[in-house]
């Protein structure tokens, strides 16, 4: 089944502890990118991948890395997590920058 | 920079009615249209891309169109039933540069039985 994968999907943490959430594809795809979804804010775009080893800033990128060291997988990394980055996190992916989009089940951050 | 506004941010009607769904943009240089529907808790399943050459797109109860022109795209649902439940998301996607998409904040819909 072509889908994209996010592990954990809930995770519970504490300020400064440094935290990993993967996401992998299936479907060959080049584009891959992460999302946060805030209430009132919508979804808005952290790191965007255009292929293995090529990776750039969206909208909202401060506190937050990424790597693309393989096609399928495309990790956030969250070196020291503060309390404003409780969230719900999505990946995506797609065949090309501008093709449909595939979204992850999501991932329920909390940082106290 | 693109903006995305989706009016009503929520509807409720009676199961049966058919319904439109209002999303807008503010820079007609998209790419392409993509509506999405999101359940309570879950992740976003896409329902209808467009591309910007195009009028409308159907995939079985859904129609959306485009009219990039104005701005303006609707999702039409036809017969609406409980199961369609659920928060609808628009977004575009810019004609140049490489990052994806820019959303609305999307129409809760509840449709009652």
């Amino acid at each position: 089944e072509a889908q994209v994968t996010q592990n954990p999907r809930y995770l519970i943490t504490v300020t400064g502890k440094k935290l990993t959430v993967t996401c992998s594809q299936n479907m060959n795809h080049e584009y891959m990118s992460w999302y946060r979804q805030d209430p009132g804010l919508g979804l808005r775009q952290i790191y965007y991948s255009m292929n293995v080893e090529v990776t750039d800033k969206g909208d909202v990128p401060e506190g937050y890395k990424v790597s693309r060291k393989e096609k399928r997988n495309f990790p956030l990394i969250l070196e020291s997590p503060s309390p404003n980055q409780t969230s719900l996190y999505f990946c995506a992916s797609s065949r090309e920058v501008r093709n449909e989009q595939f979204f992850g089940p999501g991932t329920r951050l909390t940082v106290l | 920079k693109q903006e995305v506004t989706q009016i009503p941010a929520a509807l409720s009607v009676p199961e049966g009615e058919n319904l439109v769904l209002n999303c807008s943009f503010t820079d007609s240089a998209i790419y392409n249209l993509q509506w999405f529907r999101q359940d309570p808790g879950k992740g976003l399943t896409s329902l209808l891309l467009i591309q910007s050459s195009q009028r409308e797109q159907t995939s079985g109860r859904l129609n959306a169109s485009l009219d990039k022109s104005s701005g303006r795209s609707t999702l039409y649902i036809a017969a609406s039933q409980p199961g369609d439940s659920a928060t609808y998301l628009c977004a575009v996607s810019p004609l140049s540069g490489y990052s994806t998409l820019t959303f609305g904040k999307g129409t809760m819909l509840l449709v009652s039985p």
